[in-house]
């Protein structure tokens, strides 16, 4: 059974320091990686992908990628109350061409104003 | 460009009844998948489809639980005789793969709570 392992936290960290998620995959078939944020009671939302092993920014936000390790994680700079959230990680099986895409369970992110 | 709608976004329904969940894809997105999200939980793959084909049913009961997509209109996610550990967020989500695109991005509808009286 291929796998995407996330602490489920929840993990607090106070206004204005860096949050860092991580998560680990069993399928060394996976290409790409994305992760996700859900609001309570809201559907997820993407917020960042990657592909390529190494670090991938986008304004406060960092995707960090070792395929050798099989470890993919998401920096969050700056952290405001606003990103507390369930941040979700996904990794698309190899095996399906990309298409089926396993989560992980979440990691609960509170942001401490 | 409107994003993924699903409906209806809150079904009840008693022991044993029907439900049905509709979901559309966005506008040029052609591949549909299924997720089940329990209380606190992550999300669980249930099945993953293109216009009038099931690619993959693996995370789909054997039992009560269909989908299609058909050639027109939405795709449905239809369970029979439902029972109370239905109850749960389903959500849709739509993609398109681009040629020579190596990456399967995923759009979220709002999902449908289903309650399972």
């Amino acid at each position: 059974q291929k796998e995407v392992e996330q602490n489920s936290g929840p993990l607090s960290v106070p206004e204005g320091a860096i949050a860092s998620l991580n998560c680990t995959y069993s399928d060394r078939g996976s290409q790409s990686f994305f992760w996700y944020r859900q609001y309570s009671g809201k559907s997820p939302e993407l917020i960042m992908f990657i592909y390529s092993n190494g670090d991938k920014e986008d304004g406060r936000f960092t995707a960090q990628l070792n395929k050798a390790s099989q470890y993919v994680s998401l920096l969050i700079r700056d952290s405001q109350p606003s990103d507390s959230a369930t941040y979700l990680c996904a990794a698309p099986q190899g095996d399906t061409g990309g298409f089926k895409t396993i989560f992980g369970a979440g990691t609960r992110l509170f942001v401490k104003a | 460009n409107a994003g993924v709608m699903q409906n209806p976004r809150h079904l009840v329904r008693r022991r044993g009844q029907e439900a049905r969940l509709r979901c559309s894809p966005m506008k040029g997105h052609s591949h549909v998948y299924w997720y089940r999200q329990l209380p606190e939980e992550g999300l669980k793959f249930m099945v993953y489809l293109q216009k009038e084909n099931i690619i993959d049913e693996s995370g789909m009961p054997k039992e009560r639980f269909s989908a299609e997509f058909p050639k027109e209109g939405p795709s449905i996610l239809r369970i029979q005789q439902v029972v109370r550990g239905d109850s749960a967020a389903y959500f849709c989500a739509s993609s398109q793969r681009l040629a020579g695109q190596s990456y399967n991005e995923q759009f979220f509808g709002p999902g449908t709570r289903l309650t399972v009286l």
